[in-house]
């Protein structure tokens, strides 16, 4: 089943611009993470905050984390025509060791040069 | 780098046909997924493995059939492929330390059933 869903669905901006994507969830979770995936290829991993976190950065990505609204944003600032993917968020429950991840149907992002 | 290896990109094959798709991960990862992507319906779990010879059923996995019999490897069988298994296949794996729950994937197999 699916769990997180993510917002808005595509998105197109200008090169230099900021990308906001969002992403909700319905129940608890351990962690959150948000991937990559260029067109026709697989997902990479590119970062995650777990649930005791409320913010996190790498390079030119920040991710904030509101467990109270159930909800993550990923930021890319300063984008590049290189950044257009799909992006997808992540929960991990941690039902166990090998609890497994759910993800969301993912955003489209388009940066144009 | 962890590196995941889909043994094919592109598929084509007739309906009826017995079909495997092939994963392999040089990491020594316990865990290995298999995934179908579909327009509109994101990433769902097809089946997983926890270890050698285990296997967990995920939420779409009629149809298909899983085979792990060693660790680095992890098979996806359709048994008798039908037009709507058309899709891309993405496989992955991750370790079981704690902490470490992050999935490394394949380039993926996209597969057309004729």
């Amino acid at each position: 089943s699916q769990q997180g869903e993510e917002d808005p669905q595509a998105l197109s901006i200008q090169e230099g611009e900021n990308a906001t994507m969002n992403c909700s969830y319905k129940t608890s979770i351990n962690n959150l993470q948000w991937y990559r995936q260029n067109s026709g290829r697989g997902l990479v991993h590119l970062i995650l905050i777990r649930s005791n976190e409320r913010e996190k950065h790498s390079g030119r990505l920040r991710v904030t984390l509101d467990t109270s609204k159930k909800s993550s944003s990923l930021l890319i600032t300063a984008s590049r025509a290189a950044d257009t993917a799909s992006y997808f968020c992540a929960t991990d429950r941690n039902t166990g060791a090998n609890s497994k991840l759910t993800f969301g149907k993912g955003i489209t992002l388009s940066v144009r040069p | 780098d962890v590196k995941v290896t889909q043994s094919s990109r592109y598929l084509v094959k007739r309906t009826g046909e017995k079909v495997f798709l092939e994963c392999v991960q040089d990491m020594d990862h316990e865990n290995m997924f298999w995934y179908r992507q579909d327009p509109g319906l994101g990433l769902r779990l097809i089946y997983f493995s926890y270890d050698v010879k285990m296997k967990e059923k995920g939420d779409i996995p009629e149809g298909y059939s899983v085979s792990r019999e060693k660790k680095e490897r992890f098979s996806l069988i359709l048994e008798s492929a039908s037009t709507n298994q058309t899709s891309m296949y993405l496989c992955a794996s991750r370790t079981k330390i704690f902490g470490k729950n992050i999935q490394y994937f394949g380039a993926g197999t996209r597969l057309s059933v004729l």
